[in-house]
């Protein structure tokens, strides 16, 4: 059973543009969730976190909204740039297992 | 601060024959998972070892495994080739166990032919 399920796969998404990206989890136990940005022949690399008890978070271009009782939560990066196109994953973890849960990736195509 | 380093970056391998992958961790990092990537499957969990102990291990056969050594570094082997076990293969380190944030080395792409 995936524990995080990520959509869409694919985005294509104009210079400018708003690109959104959603997860849902099942397990309420979840303390932390990060989302990852990998470059083609790179390995992931963490880009922004939230925990449970805040319901958004801003750096920059990229925000996550985090909805606790539909268990949802999404990145949405403003203004994209050709430069932001890579894959994205969500992720959540268990602080007592230790242990993270990626979703499946999105590969975001920002056009020129 | 070296990253972490995960060699070889490419390997090419046959049915039936085994293979190990390294994972030098940042310098202090003393945890260290192991991941299996695919295209539609995202980043499945293999195991993680701290302090040369496996903590969690993910549901993946027994053909897979690993070990740490004292110095934080680890392999892991995977015996008796299938070639569904093409994938990119992640090593990712953590200062210590429990930490949330993982570093990620650039991966050891694995072509079974």
């Amino acid at each position: 059973q995936q524990q995080v399920k990520q959509s869409p796969q694919s985005l294509i998404v104009q210079k400018g543009g708003i690109s959104i990206i959603n997860c849902a989890y099942e397990n309420t136990a979840f303390d932390y969730f990060p989302w990852y940005q990998q470059f083609p022949g790179k390995g992931p690399a963490l880009l922004i976190a939230i925990r449970p008890d805040v319901s958004e978070k801003k750096e920059g271009r990229f925000t996550i909204s985090f909805n606790k009782s539909a268990k949802q939560f999404s990145l949405h990066i403003m203004d994209s740039q050709p430069g932001d196109s890579a894959t994205y994953f969500c992720a959540a973890f268990l602080y007592n297992f230790n242990k993270f849960y990626f979703g499946s990736g999105t590969k975001l195509n920002v056009k020129p | 601060k070296a990253g972490v380093t995960q060699t070889p970056r490419y390997l090419i391998k046959t049915r039936g024959q085994q293979v190990t992958l390294s994972c030098s961790p940042i310098s202090g990092h003393r945890s260290v998972s192991w991941y299996q990537q695919t295209p539609g499957q995202g980043l499945q969990f293999l195991f993680e070892y701290f302090s040369e102990t496996q903590r969690n291990k993910g549901n993946f056969p027994g053909r897979f495994s690993g070990r740490q050594f004292s110095n934080s570094r680890s392999e892991m082997n995977v015996s008796t080739l299938e070639l569904g076990d093409s994938a990119l293969y992640l090593c990712a380190s953590s200062s210590l166990a429990g930490d949330d944030r993982l570093f990620f080395g650039s991966g050891t792409q694995l072509s079974v032919l």
